[in-house]
């Protein structure tokens, strides 16, 4: 157990629909990162925010957003899904603002029908 | 373009018979190079960090060396536990805040 948490677990939704990934980072690690990872297109990043600033921006789309709140539990927004985007979404954490060992949650398994 | 392609793409070993895989990149200005084992639908677990040419880690029967083209991951004596995709990242220049890029990985099959 690596200490983050990610909810839900399963995701199921139609096209065109909006949905919210939740993300607890371990106690004390002020980093999150967001990866998107399909069978095609392998681990992607996404995005990764620091103590509630956006610090490093990857292959993200514009349908997509997420955040950082005070408590450091972050929010993965997906906005008009496609089937295109259905994928294992990871959430990591990591204590400083560089990269260095980052630990990665059991992920949220996305399915756009 | 920051690049990183891993070889070969599936190694099926017996119990016990040592190998590498091999983590070729291309970055400008490497900020870190880092290897991660991840089993069938879980998130990755990280193994190492390494940051400059020459650097070697150890954990087990795993090592991890960098050259300033390549990294290597070598495995001795391995047992069917250590069945799992390893993948391998880099980071560029901290300074520009530059992403992450993975390795599509290699699937290392032990058979007992």
């Amino acid at each position: 157990d690596s200490g983050v948490t990610q909810t839900p677990k399963h995701l199921i939704t139609a096209t065109g629909q909006r949905v919210t990934l939740r993300c607890s980072p371990r106690s004390g690690d002020l980093s999150v990162y967001w990866y998107q990872q399909s069978l095609d297109q392998g681990l992607q990043f996404l995005i990764q925010y620091y103590n509630g600033e956006e610090r490093a921006k990857g292959n993200i789309l514009e349908r997509f957003s997420a955040q950082q709140f005070p408590d450091l539990h972050s929010e993965l927004n997906l906005s008009s899904l496609e089937l295109g985007d259905s994928a294992l979404y990871f959430c990591a954490s990591s204590s400083s603002p560089s990269t260095d060992t980052q630990y990665f949650g059991p992920g949220t398994r996305l399915t756009v029908l | 373009e920051d690049q990183v392609t891993q070889s070969p793409e599936a190694l099926r070993l017996q119990e016990g018979e040592s190998s590498s895989l091999n983590c070729s990149y291309t970055v400008s200005g490497l900020r870190g190079l880092f290897w991660y084992r991840q089993d069938p639908g879980k998130g990755p677990e990280f193994l190492f960090t390494l940051y400059s040419a020459g650097e070697e880690k150890e954990k087990e029967r795993l090592k991890a060396t960098l050259t300033k083209k390549e990294s290597f991951l070598h495995i001795t004596a391995p047992k069917p536990e250590d069945s799992a995709t390893y993948l391998c990242a880099v980071q560029g220049s901290y300074s520009s805040a530059s992403k992450i890029i993975f390795g599509s990985g290699t699937r290392l099959s032990i058979r007992p």
